[in-house]
């Protein structure tokens, strides 16, 4: 079973601080996706990272994608109370399916 | 709106029951998908369809019955519910294959009881 183990489980921080969020996995995927999600709505996409050693930014959030296309990282910089929710990582496999991490909870306390 | 809007939002019933819930995109995405949420919050993929053809069909039990009338609308069947079925269910859609992403409905919470 393909697996995408995603790092840390739980981050609660203070306003201000960076942080990074891990994905690593043993498969090659075409596509890592990063999505967001808030209590009682579905995961929204970030970003799509396609090639390896891709980075994308999006404004304090920076989206890196391994060279070997096997993992991913998200750091965020002087994170904020609007940053909390859950970080969901997901990597879309040679068969076509599109495979989540166990999700980051991060916590931004003001 | 352009969304992926499923219904109902919350869904309480008794074990035994058949229950369905509906999703539609207005997109014009080609492949739809039905996802479930266990309480860890980790997503897992159900079914996929293609422009109404069945393309992906995981381990799901065959009480759980997948329907795709159009292209715009999947909805899931539920035959004799248990009380493991107890999660959230997201409807999501993609142009294509979803290599570049997906677009996910906000989620039908059933409760078994």
């Amino acid at each position: 079973t393909q697996l995408l183990e995603q790092s840390p489980q739980f981050l609660s921080i203070q306003e201000g601080e960076n942080l990074t969020v891990y994905c690593n996995s043993s498969s090659v995927f075409s596509s890592l996706q990063w999505y967001r999600q808030e209590p009682g709505e579905g995961p929204v996409l970030l970003v799509t990272v396609v090639t390896g050693g891709e980075v994308k930014k999006l404004k304090r959030l920076t989206f890196q994608f391994g060279d070997a296309r096997k993992d991913s990282s998200l750091h965020i910089t002087a994170a904020q109370p609007g940053d909390t929710g859950l970080y969901l990582c997901a990597g879309y496999n040679q068969g076509g399916k599109l495979i989540f991490g166990q999700g980051t909870e991060l916590s931004v306390k003001p | 709106d352009t969304a992926v809007s499923q219904t109902p939002k919350y869904l309480v019933t008794q074990m035994g029951n058949d229950k369905s819930i509906k999703c539609e995109q207005n997109l014009g995405h080609d492949t739809m998908y039905w996802y479930k949420q266990d309480s860890k919050k980790f997503l897992k993929i159900m079914f996929s369809y293609n422009n109404k053809e069945l393309i992906i069909n995981e381990t799901v039990p065959n009480r759980f019955s997948p329907k795709s009338p159009d292209k715009a609308h999947l909805n899931l069947h539920i035959n004799s519910l248990e009380l493991g079925d107890s999660a959230v269910y997201f409807c999501a859609s993609s142009h294509l294959s979803g290599v570049y992403g997906y677009t996910f409905g906000s989620g039908t919470r059933l409760t078994v009881v």
